[in-house]
């Protein structure tokens, strides 16, 4: 069974530019969560979907911060203006249901540094 | 909300002696508790969860208990071994989404 994929792996950028991120998830999986972890901290949800609809969005800072999952299925992440505060690891997870009580399948991360 | 307090943030221990990490929770409605486990430049991985119906559960080297009344659950690994150093992450299911401790960087010093 394919994993969760995540594009791309490392992102450099300057501060005020704008960045995306793609995911696609487990097959099948109804729910996707963005998460943003920075280093030495557990991770910080962004947003949570089910299937093309927002469970979930009150950490994500919506004056900068986007997310789409227009088919229920893949999902991108965008950033417009970044700022030096954004650099951390943008990981990717996905589950079969939405109930908070199953196993999250995460991705191997963007990895992104704002200079 | 439901807020997620881990501790410790830092433990090292002996190969082969055991290790216990230790999280509390707020909220009384939470029943699904989740240990993940991420080494280092890699992705968090489910090691063992258990549901608020039962007070402990243990797979192979690795055991969590539960306290709902105290609201504290705990992650026990026995014969530590130096594959088990790694960052873990307790997490509590709030709500439809799970709220995650801060990490407890896991050493194991040979």
């Amino acid at each position: 069974e394919a994993g969760v994929a995540q594009s791309p792996r490392y992102k450099i950028i300057e501060k005020r530019q704008s960045v995306a991120f793609w995911c696609n998830p487990i097959s099948g999986h109804a729910t996707l969560y963005w998460y943003q972890q920075i280093l030495g901290q557990g991770p910080k949800l962004l947003i949570q979907f089910q299937n093309n609809g927002v469970v979930d969005d009150s950490q994500l800072p919506k004056d900068r911060f986007s997310a789409e999952r227009l088919k229920g299925v893949d999902s991108t992440l965008k950033i417009q203006p970044a700022k030096l505060e954004d650099s951390a690891v943008y990981l990717c997870a996905s589950s079969l249901v939405t109930s908070g009580k199953e196993t999250q399948y995460f991705g191997p991360g963007t990895r992104l540094l704002v200079l | 909300g439901e807020n997620v307090e881990q501790h410790p943030s830092t433990l090292s221990v002996q190969e082969g002696d055991s290790a216990v990490i230790k999280c509390t929770y707020s909220d009384s409605a939470s029943n699904y508790f989740p240990w993940y486990k991420q080494e280092l430049g890699k992705r968090p991985q489910l090691i063992i969860d258990i549901r608020s119906n039962v007070g402990e559960k243990k797979d192979q080297r690795i055991a969590v208990t539960l306290n709902k009344t105290a609201k504290h659950f705990s992650l026990h690994i026995t014969e530590t071994q130096p594959e088990d150093s790694a960052v873990y992450f307790c997490a509590a299911s709030s709500n439809y989404q799970l709220i995650w401790g801060a990490g407890t960087k896991l050493i194991i010093k040979p």
